[in-house]
């Protein structure tokens, strides 16, 4: 199992640019989330999905659009990239969302909008 | 406004010394709380889960407990070794069916030999 990737590793855009940053999992995992995590900051909770076809917004949803069209890919869109969006981006999977589910995190995507 | 806060901010000990992190919080109901090990570059890594009934969880060297009544949980390692070098995030979820958690900001260990 290659757990749960993410692409790309690295990535730098100028304001105003759109890009898809690619999140896959490979174990089964109904749950699926993004989180950003930013220089002396906790990581923050951008959108999470509990299935395929279902999506929701967590603490800092602005700026980003999320969808879920199977169960092993929950890809996360920056519509028009702004600056304050610089961040490290991790995806994360667990088997139900359940609150005790282990979540296994993705490697990261680090971003930079110039 | 529910809070995780994790002491000290940072720390640094030499190469089989045994050190607690901790951690205090404000979330309310809460149902679970988890502690993380990240690597420097890497995505976090699920040391322990407890729920509000239990007050003890261990995994390997890494032993955490949790005081419900007082709002606090520590991560004590022992025998530090070189690779326990990382940031240790404790975790704080609501009950009532919520999946936003609430992340503590982290503590940065250093180990030295």
């Amino acid at each position: 199992n290659a757990g749960v990737t993410q692409t790309p590793k690295f990535q730098v855009l100028k304001t105003g640019q759109s890009m898809t940053l690619q999140c896959a999992q490979d174990m089964n995992h109904e749950y699926m989330s993004w989180y950003r995590q930013d220089p002396g900051m906790g990581l923050r909770l951008i959108h999470y999905s509990v299935g395929a076809g279902i999506t929701d917004q967590g603490e800092v949803p602005n700026g980003y659009n999320v969808s879920r069209s199977t169960t092993e890919d929950f890809p996360l869109r920056l519509l028009s990239a702004a600056p304050s969006q610089t961040s490290v981006y991790f995806c994360a999977s667990s088997y139900s969302g359940q609150f005790t589910d282990t979540q296994y995190f993705g490697p990261g995507t680090r971003l930079t909008v110039l | 406004k529910n809070q995780v806060e994790q002491s000290p901010q940072s720390l640094i000990i030499l190469e089989g010394k045994n050190c607690t992190l901790q951690c205090n919080y404000t979330v309310s109901p809460f149902s679970n709380l988890r502690w993380y090990k990240q690597d420097t570059g890497r995505g976090p890594v699920s040391l322990t889960i407890m729920t509000f009934s239990e007050n003890t969880k261990s995994n390997g060297r890494y032993t955490a407990t949790l005081d419900a009544d007082t709002k606090q949980s520590s991560l004590h390692i022992t025998a530090s070794q070189l690779s326990d070098s990382a940031s240790y995030i404790c975790v704080v979820t609501l009950s009532g069916g919520s999946y936003i958690p609430t992340f503590g900001r982290g503590t940065s260990l250093i180990v030295h030999p």
